[in-house]
């Protein structure tokens, strides 16, 4: 069965900092992976998808994520957090037809 | 902003009853999908509808029902409501199916189940 695993219930960093929020998988075959971002009292938003080639994947709102295969993981990263990131994330696996989400990160950025 | 709309936007029921919520999809979208959320949870599976045929069906009870009309808005119904209902529950909308569609994801009926 396909799965996803976000080891860390909340990441706290400061305001200008690089932010990393992990995200490990267990598929069979090849791995489709995506983020999501949801913000207060709104429905999900796409940052991201991973389906083939490049290891390193740029997204919405300057966020990025690295596919390794080695590791199985699929980390999201900024090079520089704001405030306004803060929401709770989410990584997912397709198999054909659907997602399958993680538990969510909530990422607080602090002033 | 996306352009799929729900409604409505929050709900309270009874146990025991039924409920029906709505999903209109983005123009031009002809698959939806349900997921229901439940608190501190990532969102769970339920149907995908694509082209007015369920498509795929996650680990829910048949009490949990679904419509998609010709103009590809949808409906989700759930009888017999439990306490364990109550969530959040997203509609997604995308163009055709398979993991190069990108989903688009509604704002959410919040259902409370007393």
């Amino acid at each position: 069965a396909q799965s996803v695993a976000q080891p860390e219930d909340q990441v706290n960093v400061a305001e200008g900092n690089p932010l990393t929020v992990k995200c490990t998988y267990s598929v069979s075959g090849n791995p489709y992976l995506f983020w999501y971002v949801q913000y207060p009292n709104r429905g999900l938003q796409f940052l991201l998808k991973y389906i083939t080639g490049d290891n390193l994947v740029k997204g919405s709102y300057g966020f990025e994520a690295e596919f390794n295969k080695s590791q199985t993981s699929f980390h999201l990263k900024k090079p520089s957090a704001l405030v306004s990131d803060s929401a709770l994330y989410f990584c997912a696996v397709s198999p054909p037809d659907k997602l399958i989400f993680g538990t969510g990160t909530r990422l607080q950025v602090f002033p | 902003e996306t352009g799929v709309t729900q409604s409505p936007t929050h709900l309270i029921k009874t146990r025991g009853q039924q409920v029906t919520l709505r999903c209109s999809s983005q123009s031009g979208h002809n698959t939806v999908s349900w997921y229901q959320q439940a608190l501190g949870q990532g969102p769970q599976f339920i149907f995908q509808y694509y082209r007015e045929e369920e498509n795929g069906r996650g680990n829910f009870p048949p009490r949990f029902s679904g419509l998609q009309f010709p103009n590809y808005s949808s409906e989700l119904n759930v009888n017999a409501l439990e306490l364990d209902d109550s969530a959040l529950y997203l509609c997604a909308s995308s163009l055709g199916r398979g993991i190069n569609t990108e989903a688009f994801f509604g704002q959410g009926t919040r259902l409370t189940v007393v």
